[in-house]
Formats: structure tokens, C-alpha cells, sequence
């Protein structure tokens, strides 16, 4: 399978824990997004890189939230003392930067959080 | 499984009808746009994708317009199928921009009719 891959799909746990998602983007592309998205709702952008760097953050990402990509090629999304607003599907994108006409990105399947 | 269409637009359409799914964007600089559709419980899939500078771009069964003027963006699906049935975004992004991140519009639940 050559797509974006998130592990795990689902995740539960209680209140105040802390969690760990798994992004794994199409192999040659250079650029990955976190996203979250709530039940009804389109995504929402969390967090960009650009190979190694983390280039923008939005307010959405509290302090609680950290995203790393250490060497350009997967990436994790941590969140500590989860809160029961912080269930949501995360979502993980990546895209190839061009100089080309498309520049889509590629989903993956997400990781569901459930806060209990 | 779960459901991402809870309180969403819906258009319910008949099998073999053609579908027209609207948009509204926000961003006035925003000049790359892409459809995606998304099924219960996975991410969401590219359908189809358009630059400011074209008004009309068509791929296979869809077809994408744009009208800057008004900043409303329309998809087009000939002879919908049930495997069509899902929940469908629009995104903006500043294409070229530092990030090229993109911002969803509410979501239209396309439900077809056998």
C-alpha cells in the first residue's frame, strides 16, 4: 500500500492520559498536515511541516499538543492530559511540493480518539 | 459505523440523475481548490482539483466550476451511482503559499436512491 497510513484507527482512553498517533505519508512527499476533524465537520489544520520543520501551528493546537517529524519521513502527534473535547478523528496528510499545477494532498484513514 | 453527515446539507438524488453540489468560499486570495469526498469512517479522498485561473476543469463522471466573482465553487457528477453516496468538501488554499493548508467548507451529504 503506497498511501498515507495512521496508526492506530481507534484509540480510547480516559480523561487526563496522555496519547501517541502514528502518521507514516506517501513515501516521496515532502510536506505533511495534521488535521482534526469533529463529528459533522469538515477538517480542521492543526500543524504543517516541510520535511523536518514545523513551519505553522494553528491556536487550535494548545500547549498540550505537540507534533514532531524527526527525520522528514513519519510524524507524531502527542497529546498529554487528553480532555474529553480533545475526541475527534485525527487525520494526516501529505503532499509533494511542485512547481506544477496540483498540489493535492492525500489523506489517510485517521486515528478516532475517544476521551471517556 | 459512525457517521460524518449528522446536521449536514443534504441532497438526495436518484440513480443515473446528474448531482450538483454547491460551495461557498471565504477567502477572497484563496486561488487552488479541491473537492474531496469522504466515506464513513475514512479520510477524506481527492476527487478533483481546480486553479483561480481556470472557470471550468473536468475529470471523469465530475466536472468542477468556479465563478471568483461571486467566490462559489460547484461540483458535477453525471449519472450518479450508489457508490457515490458520501459526504463531499470543498477546500481553499493559497496555492504557493507557506503552507498550502487548506480550509474546509461545510460538508453536503449526497444520498442516491436506488
Amino acid at each position: 500500500d503506497t498511501g498515507v497510513s495512521q496508526n492506530p484507527r481507534h484509540k480510547i482512553t480516559k480523561r487526563g492520559q496522555n496519547v501517541t498517533f502514528r502518521c507514516d505519508p506517501i513515501s516521496e512527499h515532502n510536506r505533511l498536515y495534521w488535521y482534526r476533524q469533529t463529528l459533522g465537520q469538515g477538517p480542521e489544520f492543526l500543524t504543517y511541516f516541510q520535511n523536518e520543520a514545523q513551519l505553522e501551528k494553528s491556536r487550535l493546537l494548545s500547549d498540550r499538543f505537540s507534533a514532531e517529524r524527526p527525520k522528514g519521513s513519519f510524524s507524531t502527534l502527542e497529546i498529554q492530559r487528553t480532555e474529553q473535547g480533545d475526541s475527534a478523528m485525527y487525520l494526516c496528510a501529505s503532499s509533494m511540493t511542485s512547481g506544477g499545477f496540483r498540489n493535492e494532498q492525500f489523506f489517510g484513514p485517521g486515528t478516532r480518539l475517544t476521551v471517556l | 459505523g459512525e457517521s460524518v453527515g449528522l446536521h449536514l446539507p443534504t441532497l438526495s438524488v436518484q440513480e443515473g440523475d446528474n448531482s450538483i453540489i454547491n460551495c461557498a468560499y471565504s477567502n477572497s486570495a484563496s486561488d487552488y481548490f479541491i473537492w474531496y469526498k469522504q466515506e464513513s469512517g475514512k479520510g477524506p479522498q481527492f476527487i478533483i482539483d481546480i486553479r483561480s485561473n481556470m472557470d471550468k476543469r473536468q475529470g471523469q463522471r465530475v466536472t468542477v466550476l468556479l465563478n471568483k466573482t461571486v467566490k462559489h465553487l460547484s461540483l458535477q457528477i453525471a449519472a450518479t451511482q450508489p457508490g457515490d453516496s458520501a459526504v463531499y468538501f470543498c477546500a481553499e488554499s493559497v496555492y504557493g503559499g507557506a503552507t498550502n493548508k487548506l480550509i474546509f467548507g461545510t460538508g453536503t451529504l449526497l444520498a442516491v436512491q436506488p
